[in-house]
């Protein structure tokens, strides 16, 4: 088993460009997340998914769209990436603690740089 | 607004030591309390957990102490070792939401 595989692991836009992360998990896991990692700020999240077809906002949605495109997948989209947005992104999956199973599985994480 | 506060930013112990991270909380609502441990260039990783019903956990060198009435926990490790140098974020999460709030981080490093 892969995990949570996320792609691509490093990117260099600049300002105003759009740009889409990759997230996939072959655990069959029903939630999905995505945070972004800055210093000194911990983990924040971004979106999250409870199923196929859901989505919810986190703590910092405000720039990001997301997809769940069916229970493997969950993508992150900048529209107009921002100097802002220059964070390392890591996308999460649970089973979910209401199902017993809280544990969240991080990918390697993308690393990206805004100009 | 930060809801999960974690002290300290940084901590230097030596071989054989005991590091202490603290986290303090605002929110009663919160249920669950994961550790989690991270690597330079990975992805974070559960360490351990507990829940508001135990005051301790131990797994292996590693121990969750749990306040519920002063609303803080911490992570213990005892006989700290250099390849426990890492980042550790405290994290809650409410009321069955599937929604964790973490911590700053701390990062540990143990020296030989």
């Amino acid at each position: 088993n892969a995990g949570v595989t996320q792609t691509p692991k490093f990117q260099v836009l600049k300002t105003g460009q759009s740009m889409t992360l990759q997230c996939a998990q072959d655990m069959n896991h029903n939630s999905m997340y995505w945070y972004r990692q800055d210093p000194g700020m911990g983990l924040r999240l971004i979106y999250y998914s409870a199923s196929e077809g859901t989505t919810d906002k986190g703590e910092v949605p405000n720039g990001y769209n997301v997809s769940r495109l069916n229970k493997r997948e969950f993508s992150l989209r900048l529209e107009s990436a921002a100097p802002s947005q220059t964070s390392v992104y890591f996308c999460a999956s649970s089973e979910g603690v209401r199902r017993g199973a809280p544990t969240q599985y991080f990918g390697p994480g993308t690393r990206l740089l805004v100009l | 607004q930060q809801q999960v506060k974690q002290s300290p930013q940084s901590l230097i112990v030596q071989k054989g030591g005991i590091s202490i991270i603290n986290c303090a909380y605002e929110n009663t609502a919160f249920d669950y309390f994961p550790w989690y441990q991270q690597f330079p260039g990975k992805g974070p990783a559960l360490l351990i957990a507990i829940r508001p019903d135990v005051s301790e956990k131990k797994e292996g060198r590693f121990t969750i102490s749990f306040n519920k009435s002063a609303k803080q926990f911490s992570l213990h490790i005892m006989d700290s070792q250099p390849g426990d140098s890492a980042t550790y974020f405290c994290a809650a999460e409410k009321d069955n939401t599937d929604k964790l709030i973490f911590g700053t981080g701390t990062r540990l490093q143990v020296f030989p």
